[in-house]
């Protein structure tokens, strides 16, 4: 069993509509990723928290540390956000902080 | 400023051939780490470099990778002789400090056959 889970695997959406990513951890932590990936492309760092929630624009990431579990909502949904959503956590402490566990990731499609 | 890069952006080589990746990462970051995904599966983390010192490889998954960093400016990953299970996107991610946020590359993608 892998140390971060992602749920669902696969999420297909109509344009406008509500998404949510989640992501269950099973290892202290000492901050949680969520990360992006276009077909074809590199990863880009949507967020990084160790404790409450962050928004940007449409997207909010939040972290219940005493759960271990993060989830990223989307608020009206757009094909352009239709990318494999990659959730990683940094280790808990000691020499090890800087090494990400990742999650399998979320490939979400939105349609128009 | 640019970001991290890497090169070439895709690989294809047979079974036993040599490959060497490269990753250039952002200016001023000492710590620069390599990953990999390998089809159907996660990303691992293969190693980290603080400037030109192999601060950990408990990643690499065997002897026929080896990653430099000389000078402590851009790093390579050679992968010597390739194996089929070696196919996958190699990401490479770097930060200014120990333990903060990482930037990645767009990753290379290695096809063995």
């Amino acid at each position: 069993k892998n140390e971060v889970e992602q749920s669902p695997q696969n999420l297909t959406a109509q344009e406008g509509e509500f998404i949510t990513i989640n992501c269950s951890y099973s290892v202290g932590i000492s901050a949680l990723h969520w990360l992006q990936q276009h077909p074809g492309g590199g990863i880009v760092s949507l967020f990084m928290l160790s404790s409450g929630k962050k928004k940007h624009g449409r997207l909010i990431a939040t972290i219940n540390i005493q759960e271990k579990h993060s989830s990223l909502h989307i608020t009206a949904s757009h094909p352009r956000d239709s990318a494999v959503y990659i959730c990683a956590v940094k280790g808990g402490g000691g020499g090890s902080n800087y090494k990400l566990t990742f999650g399998k990731g979320t490939l979400l499609t939105v349609n128009p | 400023e640019a970001g991290v890069t890497q090169f070439p952006s895709h690989s294809v080589i047979e079974k036993g051939q040599t490959v060497t990746l490269r990753c250039d990462p952002i200016s001023g970051h000492d710590n620069l780490y390599w990953y990999r995904r390998v089809m159907g599966k996660e990303i691992k983390f293969l190693l980290h470099f603080v400037k030109e010192s192999k601060q950990d490889e408990s990643g690499m998954p065997n002897n026929r990778f080896l990653a430099e960093r000389t000078g402590g400016t851009y790093s390579t990953l050679k992968v010597q002789p390739a194996e089929l299970e070696d196919s996958g996107v190699y990401f490479c991610a770097s930060s200014q400090v120990h333990g903060g946020e990482q930037y990645f590359g767009p990753g290379t993608r290695l096809t063995v056959t």
